[in-house]
């Protein structure tokens, strides 16, 4: 089966410590992405990679890192930076056009304690 | 800047009744639009996708979308809805200048039996 997979699905963290959440997808899109879900706000763009070694800033990037070392792979690492962590991150991937559709993986609910 | 805009936050109804959510956007630069819809603690799943031609719109589960250039609108209708259709709803847009894809903050339909 074609997909996103992310894991874990929920995850729990003491504050302070970083974390990195998986995404690979064997769809062989060019682009990938990350978003982060709070309740009544949407999904918000955190990082989006266009391509292997290379990836952009989105919205809401301050204490977030990314790489894409692999054109399947964009972890998504939160840092002991991000201030208030906890949230739903979801991960998708399109081919490259614009007109192309995002598809989105499960999800990976955070909580830092 | 461009920006999308779901006026309900929350939509209640009974089964077999029509609903309507409502969209609009903003923005300097034609755009491309979606509707996606998640169940609970899933990713998105896209019901349809608007990127020229017929502003009529058909897509999953028996949904429709209008595209009104004029009103800078993309309603999503569906003239009968079923229990399994509560879920949260989201309006997107690509900007046909980036690749990003810009949510609004999403409408809840809540289907009573």
């Amino acid at each position: 089966d074609g997909g996103i997979t992310q894991s874990p699905k929920y995850l729990f963290r003491k504050e302070g410590q970083n974390v990195t959440l998986s995404c690979e997808q064997n769809l062989n899109h060019d682009a990938m992405y990350w978003y982060r879900q709070d309740p009544g706000q949407g999904l918000r763009l955190i990082y989006y990679s266009q391509i292997v070694n290379d990836f952009q800033k989105g919205d809401i990037a301050e204490g977030y890192s990314v790489s894409r070392e692999k054109k399947e792979s964009f972890p998504l690492t939160v840092t002991s930076a991000q201030k208030n962590p906890t949230a739903f991150y979801l991960c998708a991937s399109r081919q490259r056009g614009f007109t192309d559709t995002q598809y989105f993986g499960p999800g990976t609910r955070l909580t830092v304690l | 800047a461009q920006s999308v805009t779901q006026l309900d936050s929350q939509v209640p109804v009974f089964e077999e009744a029509p609903v309507e959510l409502r969209c609009n956007y903003s923005s300097s630069v034609s755009v491309y639009l979606f509707w996606y819809v998640q169940y609970p603690n899933q990713g998105l799943q896209l019901l349809l996708k608007y990127l020229s031609g017929s502003t009529l719109v058909k897509g999953i589960n028996g949904f429709e979308a209008e595209f009104n250039k004029s009103q800078t609108s993309f309603h999503l209708r569906k003239p009968s809805v079923h229990i399994s259709d509560t879920a949260e709803y989201f309006c997107a847009v690509t900007p046909s200048d980036t690749d990003k894809l810009i949510f609004g903050t999403g409408t809840r339909l809540q289907v009573f039996p």
